[in-house]
């Protein structure tokens, strides 16, 4: 079956660049689908961050536009995640997750990575 | 808006049901997927589109929509489903929405 799995540092300091990557397993991204990237704050709700498709079209959070990208690389199976000038508000588990769109659906999501922003 | 509402917390008895409610005006455009997260665990897709359950989702769990409300039904809840719930769609312009979250708590 589908698995993801984060990986990158547990910890950034303040102004830095945030960078996690997701490994795919069971399904070549080439395929299809979108890939997301979704965030959660220690004890808060879940926040979208931004999508990709195989192709490299991006769709990202208006509210993080200007700090994030978000690339693909098919040849290792895998996605990536860059948050650029990071604060302690940035401090969450970071998911990433395959996205269907229309219906839309977030199916299955990674175990997370908590990524917390200290000096 | 660009918001989706959820309460923030639901009890019911164990055996009984529970609707579990997310409100936005997106919702009148686009169909709400709903999650289940459990403490220290990531999200599991339980319902999408107008109501439909992944393969492994038990059918005690259903959804519907209604003008700007989309609800997640649990129909004989069981203490398994004490998790938090969140919904999941679109803004005007596309993109993806969470809900700030319910927490179920099963008595």
């Amino acid at each position: 079956q589908v698995q993801l799995q984060e990986s990158g540092p547990g910890l950034v300091k303040p102004s830095e660049t945030l960078s996690l990557t997701c490994a795919v397993s069971g399904y070549s991204i080439s395929s299809g689908y979108y890939w997301g990237w979704i965030r959660q704050p220690p004890g808060k709700g879940l926040e979208w961050i931004g999508s990709i498709y195989h192709s490299g079209s991006t769709y990202y959070n208006p509210s993080l536009k200007s700090r994030v990208t978000i690339s693909v690389d098919t040849s290792k199976n895998q996605f990536s995640l860059k948050l650029s000038s990071v604060t302690a508000a940035d401090t969450a588990v970071y998911y990433c997750a395959r996205w269907r769109n229309g219906p839309d659906w977030f199916d299955p999501w990674g175990q997370g990575t908590l990524v917390t922003v200290s000096s | 808006s660009s918001e989706l509402t959820q309460d923030p917390a639901v009890s019911v008895a164990l055996g009984q049901t529970v609707r579990i409610t997310c409100q936005g005006d997106s919702l009148r455009s686009y169909y709400a997927s709903w999650y289940q997260q459990k403490p220290g665990q990531a999200p599991v897709l339980v319902i999408y589109g107008k109501n439909n359950r992944p393969s492994g989702i038990p059918d005690r769990f259903s959804g519907s929509s209604s003008g700007n409300t989309a609800s997640l039904t649990i129909t004989g809840a069981q203490a398994e489903d004490e998790a938090d719930y969140y919904c999941n769609s679109r803004d005007s312009s596309g993109n993806h929405l969470f809900g700030g979250g319910t927490k179920l708590t099963v008595l």
